[in-house]
């Protein structure tokens, strides 16, 4: 069975930056993207990037392209997300999801508030 | 970027009513659109993939059409659990965009 166990809430001070992960179990976490979505309260969902983590690869969305930093660990079949310089704009759940969308994580709510 | 227009924004229907949900595309995507659906508080559940493949486990009333450059998702007979948030997404081209999402409740 194919799971994404994503780490806890988080609350962070504006101007700082957080990690989050999403631990993958079921599959080979080398063969398929790992993507990132996020979603603010009440508002839709938007792509971020997604990862390949065979090669550490990446694609960004071109507003996220300064904000977020993917990453990929083999050894523990973990990938990250790091958002830096956080806004309240950055406050939402962030999820990632694969190989085509067909697999979600529970979701991590990033909180941003001083 | 590929734009994603989804209609409507909300829609109130009957139980055992039809029901379409429609997206355009603003350039050609091929087949490579999803539906999606969220209720509150859950993560995105995909529900059609290749614009007209029923994902495993989504029940039959669910279906997928394309049309030019429109989508459409239809439940053909509207039950209380279909009450949620659609979302169409394109993955042919980076950035991949979703549309803004339609909200079904029940009338």
């Amino acid at each position: 069975e194919v799971l994404l166990q994503q780490s806890g809430a988080e609350l962070v001070r504006p101007g700082s930056s957080v990690k989050i992960s999403c631990k993958a179990s079921g599959y080979t976490f080398t063969d398929y993207y790992m993507h990132w979505v996020k979603q603010r309260p009440e508002q839709g969902l938007v792509w971020i990037g997604r990862i390949n983590p065979a090669n550490g690869n990446t694609v960004y969305a071109e507003k996220f392209k300064s904000k977020a930093t993917l990453t990929a660990d083999k050894s523990s079949n973990t990938a990250y997300m790091q958002l830096s310089s956080l806004t309240s704009e950055d406050t939402a759940t962030y999820f990632c999801t694969m190989p085509v969308f067909d697999y979600w994580g529970q979701g991590v709510m990033v909180t941003v508030s001083s | 970027d590929i734009q994603m227009t989804q209609s409507p924004s909300s829609l109130s229907a009957s139980l055992g009513d039809r029901v379409t949900i429609t997206c355009r595309a603003s350039q050609d995507i091929g087949n490579y659109l999803s539906w999606f659906q969220q209720k509150p508080g859950k993560s995105p559940r995909l529900m059609i993939y290749g614009a007209t493949n029923l994902e495993d486990g989504v029940p039959s009333r669910f279906s997928g059409s394309r049309s030019g450059s429109d989508y459409s998702l239809t439940i053909s007979s509207l039950e209380s659990e279909d009450t949620a948030i659609y979302y169409c997404l394109q993955y042919d081209k980076y950035p991949y965009t979703f549309g803004a999402g339609t909200k079904l409740e029940l009338k």
